[in-house]
């Protein structure tokens, strides 16, 4: 099945500095990248997804890259604020019949430093 | 628009007893997954149900089961727990259409002693 690798485990940054997270994923079948942000005794909120026939992705201060060929895709946050601390989640679904599960990276905790 | 909605938001239980979590999935939405967060993890697949049948399934034991409603209301009901059960359980909604986002609630805290 899917393994999706996320580094690092843990990230602080000064505010207004970017920020960037990491994953890897193992099925090269996989075709659908969403990142979650997780504030504490919430759930997971989708913040920015890309599929696999595209390269990048950007949402205001948020931007995703995937490259298929080395199977890895990154979060970038520029311009953090204090309200961006929180942990996020990279994500991995493979393609096929019958595949519909999520498979997620263990999560960054991220912390922006006033 | 209301989001997805889980009941109850914490629950406590003993090690051997049945547990029944609640789900009503976002506006629109017709498919609802179960995912299982273990602290300081990130969520693990369940299973997913569409149109009142279990459509995949995770690496979870028959412990676990659910149920999907004509008005796409989901639960989750796990027997025979054990301490290792103890996790955030997240409900997720979407279309039935492939690759539609994920949309979580915000989970119940169950803990089991």
């Amino acid at each position: 099945g899917e393994n999706v690798e996320q580094h690092p485990s843990t990230l602080s940054v000064q505010e207004g500095d970017s920020a960037v997270i990491k994953c890897t994923y193992s099925d090269s079948a996989s075709n659908y990248f969403p990142w979650y942000k997780q504030e504490l005794g919430k759930g997971p909120q989708l913040i920015i997804d890309i599929r696999s026939n595209v390269g990048e992705k950007k949402d205001q201060r948020i931007a995703v890259t995937l490259n298929k060929t080395a199977k890895h895709f990154s979060l970038h946050i520029t311009e953090t604020q204090p309200e961006d601390s929180a942990v996020y989640f990279c994500a991995a679904r493979a393609s096929g019949a019958g595949s519909y599960q999520l498979t997620f990276g263990k999560g960054t905790k991220l912390s922006v430093i006033p | 628009d209301a989001g997805v909605t889980q009941s109850p938001t914490h629950l406590i239980k003993t090690r051997g007893q049945q547990v029944t979590l609640r789900c009503s999935p976002k506006s629109g939405h017709d498919t609802v997954s179960w995912y299982q967060q273990a602290l300081g993890q990130g969520p693990q697949f369940i299973f997913q149900y569409y149109e009142e049948e279990e459509r995949q399934r995770g690496n979870f034991p028959d412990r676990f089961s659910g149920h999907q409603f004509p008005n796409y209301s989901s639960e989750l009901n796990v027997n025979a727990l054990l301490l290792g059960d103890s996790a955030l359980y997240l409900c997720a909604s979407s279309l039935r259409v492939y690759n539609s986002p994920l949309h979580f609630g915000n989970g119940t805290r169950l803990t089991v002693t």
